[in-house]
């Protein structure tokens, strides 16, 4: 059972526009959520993180949001740039277990384009 | 170099063969991590360790895996009996027990059982 979808697998943006990446759940014991970043041939790179407690949070271009109610979280670059072109996976971390036991969903390829 | 470490790059064998993956991690983690990626999927949790102690192993991590982490520094991951199903990228993780969710993952291993 996929307890994380990103339901869409590719995005493409035009630089300077909004990017909306969505990731939905269904474990309800889910308590942290995170999003990476991954580029070809290299292994993903934590972007930023939101705990259950809060709503959003922000770093620079990134924003996260959580609707706890509807099990959904959204990843906001603001603005796009050529070089966030990548695949976005996002991830939940379940109460009670290790930071590092995360549940990924299948991913989502942003391409910016110039 | 101070990131995570994964040898080798990349693995060609045939199926029945056995074969090991090495992660070294960045020195003052102490909890190291495996993962395996398959094609236009995320990530899926094999199994961890609190420096030389394996915590937990997934149920994805069947008796032809076998992983260790000898004096809490290097980690290796065996298959053996190789079979195609096993081809996917082998991905290590790292973090201080103290942090909150920010794994340090290497390149991955590559693995393809022909």
């Amino acid at each position: 059972d996929q307890q994380v979808k990103q339901n869409s697998p590719s995005l493409s943006v035009q630089e300077g526009r909004i990017s909306i990446l969505n990731c939905d759940y269904t474990n309800s014991m889910f308590d942290y959520f995170l999003w990476y970043k991954k580029y070809p041939a290299e292994g993903p790179t934590f972007l930023i993180s939101i705990s259950s407690i809060k709503d959003k949070n922000e770093d620079g271009r990134f924003t996260v949001f959580l609707n706890k109610s509807a099990k959904h979280l959204s990843l906001h670059i603001v603005p796009s740039q050529p070089g966030d072109s990548a695949v976005y996976f996002c991830a939940a971390k379940a109460g009670g277990t290790s930071y590092g036991k995360l549940t990924f969903g299948q991913g989502t390829i942003l391409t910016v384009h110039p | 170099d101070t990131g995570v470490s994964q040898n080798p790059r990349h693995k060609i064998t045939k199926r029945g063969q056995n074969v090991t993956f090495r992660c070294d991690p960045i020195s003052e983690h102490n909890r190291l991590y495996w993962y395996r990626q398959t094609l236009g999927q995320g990530p899926e949790f094999l199994t961890y360790f609190q420096n030389e102690a394996q915590l937990e192993k997934s149920r994805l991590l069947s008796d032809r895996f076998s992983a260790e982490r000898p004096k809490g520094s290097f980690s290796t991951l065996e298959i053996q009996r190789t079979e195609q199903g096993d081809s996917a990228m082998y991905l290590c993780a790292t973090h201080r027990v103290s942090e909150t969710g920010e794994l340090f993952f290497g390149e991955g291993s590559r693995l393809t059982v022909l």
